[in-house]
């Protein structure tokens, strides 16, 4: 079957490092996204992982694991703002299209 | 450029009753997906529409469906509403299939409740 998991819950500090990992089991494989999500807010793109190893984007880097199934979200120098859901979704295999599976999401808190 | 546009925002309905909720996708972009957010089941696939055709479904019952229209905007409807279907639904829009690092661009969604 396909699953997603990531953890529900996490806290972090203002001005730290907080690491969000994702395991995938999917048919296949062919992408994975990482998505932010505000609360009452639309989820909003993060980063594309399609191969192995880290891309980064200013203060948020995502790393892929496909013989792992892994990922992580990387998010440096923690800002009250970065308190929201984040989404691991994954596109499986022989999908180019608008289907995703999702993780439940993680919800961070960001503490002062 | 204006981003995804979903309308309703709120709705409230009985069971039993049906519901239609609209998606403007972003100018340019053809490819339209839907799907159900709940606090329990996280995101889950609806369906996806490009070029008015149904690409993909996930696995809702045959209550749930949905359209295109040839301007690329997108309805979805829900019939013989069950308590359920109290979610949030989210429309994205995409350019199209045929790119694997295609993303989505998720509009607010509408909050649907069911009583």
């Amino acid at each position: 079957g396909q699953n997603i998991d990531q953890p529900t819950e996490m806290t972090a500090t203002e001005g730290a490092i907080v690491q969000i990992n994702c395991t995938y089991q999917t048919s296949g494989f062919n992408g994975l996204f990482w998505y932010q999500q505000h609360a009452g807010e639309a989820p909003t793109f993060l980063s594309y992982n399609v191969l192995d190893g880290l891309e980064e984007k200013g203060r948020f880097s995502s790393f892929l694991s496909r013989s792992k199934g892994y990922s992580y979200l990387l998010l440096k120098e923690l800002q009250m703002k970065d308190s929201a859901s984040y989404l691991c979704a994954v596109r499986d295999q022989g999908n180019q299209g608008g289907k995703l599976i999702f993780g439940q999401g993680t919800e961070l808190s960001v503490k002062p | 450029k204006a981003g995804v546009t979903q309308t309703p925002r709120y709705l409230i309905k009985t069971r039993g009753q049906q519901v239609t909720l609209s998606c403007s996708p972003i100018s340019g972009h053809r490819s339209v997906s839907w799907y159900q957010q709940t606090p329990g089941q996280g995101l889950q696939f609806l369906f996806e529409y490009f070029s008015e055709t149904q690409r993909n479904k996930g696995n809702f019952p045959g209550r749930f469906s949905g359209r295109q229209f040839s301007n690329s905007r997108s309805e979805m409807n829900v019939s013989t509403l069950e308590l359920g279907d109290s979610a949030l639904y989210l429309c994205a829009s995409s350019l199209g299939p045929g790119r694997a690092n295609e993303k989505l661009f998720f509009g607010s969604g509408t909050q649907l409740s069911v009583l």
